[in-house]
């Protein structure tokens, strides 16, 4: 049974490009988290979402960050316009139902120049 | 949420047990304890999880005071492999939207490094 899928595991932007990361969560499961791990830093919740929709934002910037998880395929974070702040590990989580034990991922480092 | 308390580090010897000490005084009576590990910033690892009783799976103990004002992650017969930092957190229950869901707050963890 594959664990929670991220790809890329590294990406690379110059400022003011774009940057997608993709969560493919374990199978059966329909709840996705994000998470961001600054450098030296602990893991801070970004969102949380169910299919097709956004239940808890609260962790996420207000600008240039979004995050989706449609009817079919990953859960995406997108970050607009990055900066080199954003330079960080991004994790995501799934869980089988919204009280559930959450399982993470390998996570994507995000590299900005 | 409820706060835990946590050692910044410890060491701890192969082959012997490590006991990790998590404090989470205001713990109310429906939040649970988890504990996670981070190896050398790969993602998070479960390990256990409880509420009130004592817990045991393949990777260590859980041991939960009576009063659930703390408890002690337990592995048994440590390996340089369970160098790591690990996060003990109370996961509270958050509402968002009309829905009521498990919120993990990662503290700063201890860091276990085992040595031979």
């Amino acid at each position: 049974n594959a664990g929670v899928m991220q790809n890329p595991r590294h990406l690379v932007r110059r400022r003011g490009q774009e940057a997608r990361l993709r969560c493919s969560p374990m199978k059966g499961h329909s709840h996705v988290y994000w998470y961001r791990q600054l450098p030296e830093e602990g893991l801070k919740f970004m969102v949380y979402l169910q299919k097709e929709n956004i239940i808890d934002e609260s962790g996420m910037p207000k600008e240039r960050f979004s995050a989706e998880f449609p009817k079919e395929g990953p859960s995406i974070l997108r970050i607009q316009q990055v900066v080199r702040g954003d330079s960080a590990a991004y994790f995501c989580a799934s869980s089988a139902h919204n009280g559930y034990t959450q399982y993470f991922g390998p996570g994507t480092r995000l590299t900005v120049l | 949420d409820a706060k835990t308390t946590q050692p910044p580090s410890m060491d701890c010897a192969e082959g012997r047990a490590a006991n990790l000490p998590c404090n989470h005084s205001t713990i109310s009576g429906n939040e649970y304890v988890y504990w996670y590990r981070q190896i050398h910033s790969q993602g998070p690892q479960y390990i256990i999880h409880g509420l009130k009783n004592n817990e045991t799976n393949e990777m260590a103990s859980l041991i939960i005071t009576e009063d659930r004002k703390s408890s002690t992650l337990i592995l048994p017969h440590a390996t340089l492999r369970d160098t790591a930092v690990y996060y003990c957190i109370v996961r509270s229950s958050s509402n968002a939207g009309g829905t009521s869901y498990g919120k993990l707050t990662f503290g700063q963890g201890t860091i276990l490094t085992v040595h031979p």
